[in-house]
């Protein structure tokens, strides 16, 4: 079957750094994306990753390594209103995309 | 900046009865998509449509589930006899590229089903 696995919920601190991982295993693989939800919100696209290495946009960051099935979102000066859930999804071989469940992420002041 | 429009917002309906529910993609997209998510759970993967047919539906997606693209702007997904099931946020995406390009959607703020 088809699984991304990431954690339920993560803490952290305002102005820290957290890293939420997420593991795949999909038939086929077209890129590891992530997204953004807020409470009763829509999902929102922050990054993509095609290829092996680091994307970097402003103080978000994913990273991807296809021989393991592993990547990673890495949130930087952690702010107030990052407080949400974050979803890796996988493009599968029918381009349809496979979401994990979800981390929820808890920033304290 | 470009956003894809979804109505209603929430629709509460006896079991049984058809649902409609109506989505405006961004212009020059091509590519449109019906995601849904029950309370508290992951985003699930419905149907994916491009050039007026669908491209890709998932197992969610059985015969009491249609889409259609009445016109040139809107994208409506059809659910018959809803069952208790059915109560979740249904989502609209859409992209201007398909293949890997499907992983980058924009989506619209949600139609809530409750179905009772």
């Amino acid at each position: 079957g088809q699984s991304l696995e990431q954690p339920s919920e993560v803490t952290a601190v305002e102005g820290a750094i957290v890293q939420i991982n997420c593991t795949y295993q999909t038939s086929g693989f077209y890129g590891l994306s992530w997204y953004q939800q807020h409470d009763g919100g829509a999902p929102t696209f922050l990054s993509y990753n095609g290829l092996d290495g680091l994307e970097e946009t402003g103080r978000f960051s994913s990273f991807l390594s296809r021989s393991d099935s592993y990547g990673y979102l890495l949130l930087q000066e952690l702010q107030m209103k990052d407080s949400a859930s974050y979803f890796c999804a996988v493009g599968d071989s029918n381009y349809q995309l496979i979401w994990g469940a979800g981390t929820k992420l808890i920033i304290k002041p | 900046e470009p956003e894809v429009t979804q109505t209603p917002s929430h629709q509460v309906t006896q079991m049984g009865q058809e649902v409609i529910l109506r989505c405006v993609p961004i212009s020059n997209h091509l590519y449109f998509y019906w995601y849904r998510q029950i309370l508290g759970q992951k985003v699930e993967f419905l149907v994916s449509f491009y050039n007026n047919e669908i491209s890709e539906k998932s197992e969610i997606f059985d015969d009491q589930f249609s889409v259609e693209r009445p016109d040139g702007s809107n994208f409506t997904l059809k659910i018959r006899s809803t069952k208790l099931e059915d109560s979740a946020m249904y989502f609209c995406a859409s992209s201007p590229r398909g293949g890997a390009g499907a992983n980058v959607l924009t989506f619209g703020a949600g139609s809530r089903l409750t179905v009772l």
